[in-house]
């Protein structure tokens, strides 16, 4: 199993802007979500997945969106890029809770955005 | 609401020093508590979690942490500082069951190791 995988690795933008952040499992998990990574805020959930079809609003929503047509995959969009998005951003996936080892997340390796 | 604090943005140690990186949350109920290690440029590892069984929880690295309702702490040690431990450390609640999958983090501690 490849486990988690994001592409790309890094990314440089301009304001205004828009790309896609992808992420990708091949454990059949169920659920999965976005984070973001900042300096002395540790990480901040952004949107997140119960399943195919299904997403919600995390802590932190605004200037992104998501979307599940498939189990594997988890897409992180930014429509129009602010400097205040600048951040690493980790794809999140993991089980249904009610199964045996529901609540063990696993993480990709993150995407680190500059944005200008 | 949820949350977790973790004091002390950097602990130093000396190798071979005990450490102990502190964790409180705040919480209505008991949830789920975990603690993860990332490596420079790195994503988040799992070190241990608690999940309403022995409240002295075993990682992995010989790491440990121990649940206490009383105080509402879920503090990480290990015994013995070894160079690869610098690294930082998160602290993390979720709720239980249906909510297990929303990872409320604290800011984290950056573990120093003197040799």
């Amino acid at each position: 199993n490849a486990g988690v995988t994001q592409t790309p690795k890094f990314q440089v933008l301009k304001t205004g802007q828009s790309m896609t952040l992808q992420c990708a499992q091949d454990m059949n998990h169920e659920y999965m979500s976005w984070y973001r990574q900042d300096p002395g805020m540790g990480l901040r959930l952004i949107h997140y997945s119960v399943g195919a079809g299904i997403t919600d609003q995390g802590e932190v929503p605004n200037g992104y969106n998501v979307s599940r047509s498939t189990t594997e995959d988890f897409p992180l969009r930014l429509l129009s890029a602010a400097p205040s998005q600048t951040s690493v951003y980790f794809c999140v996936s993991s089980y249904s809770p009610r199964t045996s080892g529901g609540n063990t997340q696993y993480f990709g390796p993150g995407t680190r955005l500059t944005v200008l | 609401a949820q949350s977790v604090t973790q004091l002390g943005s950097h602990v130093s140690v000396s190798e071979g020093a005990l450490v102990l990186l502190r964790c409180n949350y705040s919480s209505s109920v008991p949830p789920y508590l975990f603690w993860y290690v990332q490596y420079p440029n790195q994503g988040l590892q799992l070190l241990l979690k608690y999940t309403s069984a022995a409240t002295l929880v075993k990682g992995i690295n010989g790491f440990e942490a121990e649940f206490k309702k009383s105080e509402t702490s879920f503090h990480l040690t290990k015994p013995s500082a070894h160079m690869s431990d610098a690294a930082e450390y998160f602290c993390a609640v979720s709720g239980l069951m249906d909510s297990s999958y929303k990872l409320i983090f604290g800011s984290g501690t950056r573990l120093l190791v003197r040799p």
